[in-house]
């Protein structure tokens, strides 16, 4: 079955950086569009980063752009953020997420990791 | 950036009732929205894409409606494990995809 492990996070100073990780399995990565989403603690959920299926497009949100970058390896069949430069209000839990199609979107979210937790503070 | 605005941000109601939570999108976004359930420490399910489309295994009493700007998510006879906090997504377009804000709806 579909299952995503997130690993990773941990506490960093502002500035520093960290590399997170989505092993995937029971599905080919290379075969979805995968996106990180992010939720600060008691806060809603923000969209992070997006990499199109065939890796030919990544896109960002304003909030993380130069700074964050998404890859994969295929052999791996894992999903990356590197996060570079990190801030405080970068503190949440983040998220890799599958990408779904329905009706004319592929831009939905039909399995989730468990989630792993970047504290940035000094 | 399309903005998605949910109302109520927060609700209570009892086992059996039924419950309306709104979202509203900034500008047309035709029926590309998505609702997730989020229980605490957990991830988001999604329960409906492309507005009205029931995920397997979501029961029936969940349904969603709307087109536009103007959504709706439904649930009918409240049971004790649908206490959690419900989002809305636009899956229209990106950069960036967005959500509500959230609503959180407890027991009563």
């Amino acid at each position: 079955q579909v299952q995503m492990v997130e690993s990773g996070g941990g506490v960093v100073q502002p500035g520093g950086s960290l590399r997170l990780s989505c092993a995937a399995s029971g599905f080919i990565l290379s075969s979805h569009g995968m996106h990180w989403v992010r939720q600060a603690p008691g806060k809603g959920l923000e969209w992070v980063a997006f990499l199109l299926y065939d890796g030919s497009d990544k896109y960002y949100a304003d909030s993380v752009k130069g700074r964050f970058t998404i890859s994969r390896d295929n052999f791996k069949n894992t999903l990356y953020l590197q996060m570079n430069s990190l801030r405080p209000e970068d503190t949440a839990v983040y998220y890799c997420a599958k990408g779904y199609c329905s009706g004319d979107s592929c831009y939905y979210y039909d399995y989730w990791g468990q989630g792993t937790l970047v504290t940035v503070s000094s | 950036d399309i903005e998605m605005t949910q109302s109520p941000s927060s609700v209570s109601a009892s086992v059996g009732d039924r419950v309306t939570i709104t979202c509203r999108a900034s500008q047309g976004i035709s029926s590309s929205l998505a609702w997730y359930q989020q229980k605490p420490g957990k991830a988001p399910k999604l329960l409906i894409s492309a507005a009205s489309s029931l995920q397997t295994g979501v029961p029936s009493r969940f349904s969603g409606t709307g087109s536009g700007t103007d959504f709706t998510l439904t649930i009918s006879n409240l049971q004790p494990e649908d206490f959690a906090t419900y989002y809305c997504q636009q899956a229209n377009s990106l950069p960036p995809i967005t959500f509500g804000q959230g609503t959180r709806l407890d027991i009563k």
